[in-house]
């Protein structure tokens, strides 16, 4: 069973720009959950997704936002980069929402440079 | 809202001795609980979980964890660790709340193995 991929691996924009990140499930997982990780704070919630559905979303500001497409397929969008935009961006895929009891599988993440 | 507090941002430890990784969550009902590894450039991968049953939790790489209730505690632990193990550790607390399910992770603990 594949596991679960991100694209693109690695990304360098400029302040002001957007971006786009993807994010493919293990096959059969409906639950695709998206978090941020940077030195200094971590690993911190952004979204999540199950059945095409914003489940919880976590404390970011309105620039940060995402889809489900009907075959699982998630993507992440950011608007109007900015510097402290810079991180790993990880995603996770799950049977059930939230986990619920399960564990949950990561990709290996999309480094994301802003200059 | 649930919470988990990893008490050590950093471990350092030698070659071939034992470690504990300590982590407290907040109380609650009943919790799903998980340690994850994560080395350089990589995502997230399950070492162990905890779901019911039996407190004491064995995982991948001769790592365990026990659960206990009364402490709200989930320490991680390995008799002998390699040069291998260095890498960051978390760990994760699934329950259910208002929203459903949902599993917050905490801060991360850097572990460092020296020859």
């Amino acid at each position: 069973k594949a596991g679960v991929t991100q694209t693109p691996r690695y990304l360098i924009k400029t302040r002001g720009q957007q971006v786009t990140l993807s994010c493919s499930p293990i096959s059969g997982h409906r639950s695709v959950s998206w978090y941020q990780q940077t030195p200094g704070q971590g690993l911190q919630f952004l979204f999540e997704y199950f059945s095409e559905t914003q489940r919880n979303k976590g404390n970011f500001p309105g620039r940060f936002s995402g889809r489900q497409f009907s075959n699982s397929r998630s993507e992440m969008n950011v608007s109007t980069l900015e510097l402290g935009d810079s991180a790993l961006y990880l995603c996770a895929s799950s049977l059930a929402p939230g986990g619920q009891g399960g564990e949950q599988y990561f990709g290996p993440g999309t480094r994301l440079t802003v200059t | 809202a649930q919470s988990v507090t990893q008490l050590d941002s950093q471990v350092p430890v030698f070659e071939e001795a034992p470690v504990e990784l300590r982590c407290n969550y907040s109380s609650s009902v009943s919790v799903y609980l998980f340690w994850y590894v994560q080395y350089p450039n990589q995502g997230l991968q399950l070492l162990l979980k905890y779901l019911s049953g039996s407190t004491l939790v064995k995982g991948i790489n001769g790592f365990e964890a026990e659960f206990n209730k009364s402490q709200t505690s989930f320490h991680l632990r390995k008799p002998s660790v390699h040069i291998s193990d260095t890498a960051e550790y978390f760990c994760a607390v699934s329950d259910q709340g208002p929203g459903g399910f949902k599993t917050i992770f905490g801060a991360g603990t850097r572990l460092f193995v020296k020859a």
